[in-house]
């Protein structure tokens, strides 16, 4: 079972450029989020779905979007990359919100 | 606001020295507290989930408890493959989300 695949594993970015993070999962979850990890601070959620069609804010939503157009796929869009988004993203998928979720491996996200 | 707070923020071990991990909690409305293990370059992988005060949960060498207020993580007779970083989350009933601690990084050294 592959679970949580995140693509691509390390980007690099300039600033102003934008791109998509892909995120799928396998396991045919209802609820998918996307966190972002920095040092001494945990994770802190981006975004959130608790299913296809239906998305909502986070702690941290200013300069990504999300959609959810299939069960399997939750990408996460940077409009505008800022040296302040140079992080580790993390996308999860669980059965409903408060069910133990499942991570991906990460995107490591340097803006220049 | 819903906040988790864990201790230490790092903890050196020797090979079969037990310790314990604590997550102190604020939430209004307890649904579950949950442990995560993550590995240096991997995401977290799911430990416990504890979602009552008296509750415990063991696997291996780890047992998790919890009471209204913390949740500790025991570690008994640790071996270097324990060396990660040990996660802390809660799940508040007014939200939809997990809320993080920002982790301990424990090293076991034989």
């Amino acid at each position: 079972n592959a679970g949580v695949t995140q693509t691509p594993k390390f980007q690099v970015l300039k600033t102003g450029q934008s791109m998509t993070l892909q995120c799928a999962q396998d396991m045919n979850h209802e609820y998918m989020s996307w966190y972002r990890q920095d040092p001494g601070m945990g994770l802190r959620l981006i975004h959130y779905s608790v299913g296809a069609g239906i998305t909502d804010q986070g702690e941290v939503p200013n300069g990504y979007n999300v959609s959810r157009s299939t069960t399997e796929d939750f990408p996460l869009r940077l409009l505008s990359a800022a040296p302040s988004q140079t992080s580790v993203y993390f996308c999860a998928s669980s059965r409903d919100k408060v069910k133990p979720q499942h991570f991906g491996d990460g995107t490591r996200l340097s803006i220049l | 606001e819903d906040q988790v707070t864990q201790s230490p923020e790092a903890l050196r071990l020797q090979e079969g020295e037990s310790s314990s991990l604590n997550c102190s909690y604020t939430v209004s409305g307890l649904r579950g507290l949950f442990w995560y293990r993550q590995d240096p370059g991997k995401g977290p992988e799911f430990l416990f989930t504890l979602y009552s005060a008296g509750e415990e949960k063991e696997k291996e060498r780890l047992k998790a408890t919890l009471t209204k207020k913390e949740s500790f993580l025991h570690i008994t007779a640790p071996k270097p493959e324990d060396s990660a970083t040990y996660l802390c989350a809660v799940h508040a009933s007014s939200g939809n989300k997990l809320v993080f601690g920002a982790g301990t990084i424990l090293r076991v050294k034989s």
